[in-house]
């Protein structure tokens, strides 16, 4: 099966604990994004990278950290500096023609 | 310069009906406009793109509208169904540049039977 996988779809975390949230995509693509979906806000860019081993802040990267150690996975931190970090994550490829793909998502909870 | 701004934020249409959404820009640099489609608890869908040397792509009952020099664009579906139910985004980048696509806020669109 072919694509971007995120993973968990669901996830529970106690304040003041680190998650770390999963995305794999077997297609072969460079660039890879992280985005940030709260209701009526539509979706922030956190992190994206272009390169294995490189990787740049978005507009909203405080309290997340990335890692891009291999070219099909980029996995997204969420740390305890993150205040509000319930939301639904998402994770993007840019596709042979230049469109974003997305995950299915992972939202998380903080209780 | 950077924003993209989405209007509606909400949308309800009786079925048959022809749904509306309008986003605008300023950054003239932006050179290519999607729009996805996002359903309950799952990721948004690539509907439908244009690129700013046409000003209509049509593709089956979703057309967007392209004004360069308004620096709008719009998506309208036509005889909407309940099936199109969902929350719909515009976005907007630098293609060539690689740089990432910044999102309008979403319109829900509300389709009646």
């Amino acid at each position: 099966d072919g694509g971007i996988t995120q993973s968990p779809k669901y996830l529970f975390r106690k304040e003041g604990q680190n998650v770390t949230l999963s995305c794999e995509q077997n297609l072969n693509h460079d660039a890879m994004y992280w985005y940030r979906q709260d209701p009526g806000q539509g979706l922030r860019l956190i992190y994206y990278s272009q390169i294995v081993n490189d990787f740049q802040k978005g507009d909203i990267a405080e309290g997340y950290s990335v890692s891009r150690e291999k070219k099909e996975s980029f996995p997204l931190t969420v740390t305890s500096a993150q205040k509000n970090p319930t939301a639904f994550y998402l994770c993007a490829l840019v596709g042979d023609t230049g469109e974003l793909f997305f995950g299915e998502g992972s939202r998380l909870t903080v209780l | 310069q950077q924003q993209v701004k989405q209007s509606p934020q909400s949308l309800i249409v009786q079925k048959g009906g022809i749904s509306i959404i309008n986003c605008a820009y300023e950054n003239t640099a932006f050179d290519y406009f999607p729009w996805y489609q996002q359903f309950p608890g799952k990721g948004p869908a690539l509907l439908i793109a244009i690129r700013p040397d046409v000003s209509e792509k049509k593709e089956g009952r979703f057309t967007i509208s392209f004004n360069k020099s308004a620096k709008q664009f719009s998506l309208h579906i036509m005889d909407s169904q309940p099936g199109d139910s969902a929350t719909y985004f515009c976005a907007a980048r630098i293609f060539q540049a690689g740089t990432a696509l910044i999102f309008g806020k979403g319109t829900t669109l509300s389709v009646s039977s």
